[in-house]
């Protein structure tokens, strides 16, 4: 049982590169979401989606979007890197049953933008 | 808005020396508090889910308490397996969305 899983695990752009983060869960979750965490800052929403067809933005969204192309896979895309992008990203699901409010995180994809 | 602070930020402890984490929130109809550990270069793996004060839950070497201010998580005897961060967070609301802290980083020395 893979859970959640991220591909890639590591990646270094330019400034101004585009590239799309990949996330899928094989746990039936409705819900989906997309997280980056920085030292000091914590882990901040940038996007999650409630369900398939839907998407919202949370804490951080300038200069990302989502695509939630079905029930198993939710995409983030940096159209323009920035530097300021560099971080560890981490998607999770939730979802189902008595634990449906529980987010499950992949291992991260860590993000250079140089 | 919902607010999540952990303390300390960092704490070292002698192998079978007990102490315990806090996180103070500040939310608007809590619906749950969610305690997580985080190895380095890994995800945060889910620990506890507290949904109301006085509630306790317990697994192997920790025990986590919530109060209607904070929460706290008690390790009992901890070994040095138990390093990692630990995060708190909070869900409030109609919705599934998490505030984190910042966590806390706990290093036990053998």
């Amino acid at each position: 049982n893979a859970g959640v899983t991220q591909t890639p695990k590591f990646q270094v752009l330019k400034t101004g590169q585009s590239m799309t983060l990949q996330c899928a869960q094989d746990m039936n979750h409705n819900s989906m979401y997309w997280y980056r965490q920085d030292p000091g800052m914590g882990l901040r929403l940038i996007y999650y989606s409630a369900s398939e067809g839907t998407t919202d933005k949370g804490e951080v969204p300038n200069g990302y979007n989502v695509s939630r192309l079905n029930k198993r896979e939710f995409s983030l895309r940096l159209e323009s890197a920035a530097p300021s992008q560099t971080s560890v990203y981490f998607c999770a699901s939730s979802g189902g049953g008595l634990a449906k409010n529980i987010q499950y995180f992949g291992a991260g994809t860590r993000l250079s933008v140089l | 808005e919902d607010q999540v602070t952990q303390s300390p930020e960092a704490l070292r402890l002698q192998e079978g020396e007990s102490s315990s984490l806090n996180c103070s929130y500040t939310v608007s109809g809590l619906r749950g508090l969610f305690w997580y550990r985080q190895d380095p270069g890994k995800g945060p793996e889910f620990l506890f889910t507290l949904y109301s004060a006085g509630e306790e839950k317990e697994k192997e070497r920790l025990k986590a308490t919530l109060t209607k201010k904070e929460s706290f998580l008690h390790i009992t005897a901890p070994k040095p397996e138990d390093s990692a961060t630990y995060l708190c967070a909070v869900q409030a609301g109609g919705n599934e969305k998490l505030t984190f802290g910042t966590g806390t980083r706990l290093t036990i020395i053998p």
